[in-house]
């Protein structure tokens, strides 16, 4: 089945960086969608991705589909330490069909 | 919009219970609920999708003797862990999407299940 490549695994900033993460995978998608899990709750849905070369924000939030349809990329500017918690990417094939969830980028912001 | 509940949020039961977890979509209809597992620090391991009125289609792998899922309404689905054992302890998470011209799934807070 499909696979993402989610990276980096972790990253530890100070608070007000900016922060980088990204989703490749083998195959395309027709969406690329972002999520944020705090520790114990279920994931919460950040922006999502429709078409090649979208760039969406959502505050401090930026997230783009790559114009391959096969990667995106999550911004997050000025980071603050309610950032922290885990970023998933997941991507659809099509709609109607299950979501290919990425591993996770696991996020610390240092105060 | 788009919020959706779960039911309990911690359970603790004996090995060999079953234990009944309810998932809810609050301010839409659902036609299809997912059901994941995640274990610490992993990703979402999906274990099955259910369409409103039909049966669940399970993941390879997942017991679907074990793991009864049911989804009688548009807003509400439930899954069923029978005979627990230990080794199925783990964090549950329901998904919920409008209908099949969708992509975005929203989840529920997750249910803790332990099992002694």
């Amino acid at each position: 089945g499909q696979q993402l490549n989610q990276s980096p695994q972790s990253m530890f900033i100070q608070e007000g960086e900016d922060v980088s993460m990204n989703c490749t995978s083998s195959s395309i998608f027709n969406t690329w969608l972002w999520y944020k899990q705090d520790p114990g709750e279920g994931p919460v849905l950040l922006i999502a991705l429709y078409k090649a070369g979208e760039l969406t924000s959502n505050g401090r939030l930026t997230a783009q589909f790559g114009i391959t349809r096969k990667d995106s990329f999550l911004n997050i500017s000025a980071s603050i330490p309610s950032d922290v918690g885990i970023y998933f990417c997941a991507g659809g094939e099509t709609s109607g069909s299950r979501l290919t969830f990425g591993e996770g980028t696991q996020l610390t912001v240092n105060p | 919009g788009a919020v959706v509940s779960q039911h309990p949020s911690r359970v603790i039961c004996k090995s060999g219970t079953s234990v009944k977890i309810e998932c809810r979509s609050l301010d839409f209809q659902a036609t299809t609920m997912f059901w994941y597992r995640q274990f610490p620090k992993q990703s979402l391991m999906l274990m099955a999708t259910s369409n409103e009125g039909s049966k669940a289609t399970y993941e390879q792998g997942v017991e679907k003797d074990k793991f009864l899922i049911n989804h009688a309404s548009l807003t509400l689905s439930t899954l069923t862990v029978t005979s627990a054992h230990p080794e199925d302890s783990s964090f549950y998470i329901c998904s919920a999407r409008r209908d099949s011209g969708y992509y975005e799934q929203y989840f529920g807070p997750g249910t803790r299940l332990t099992v002694t």
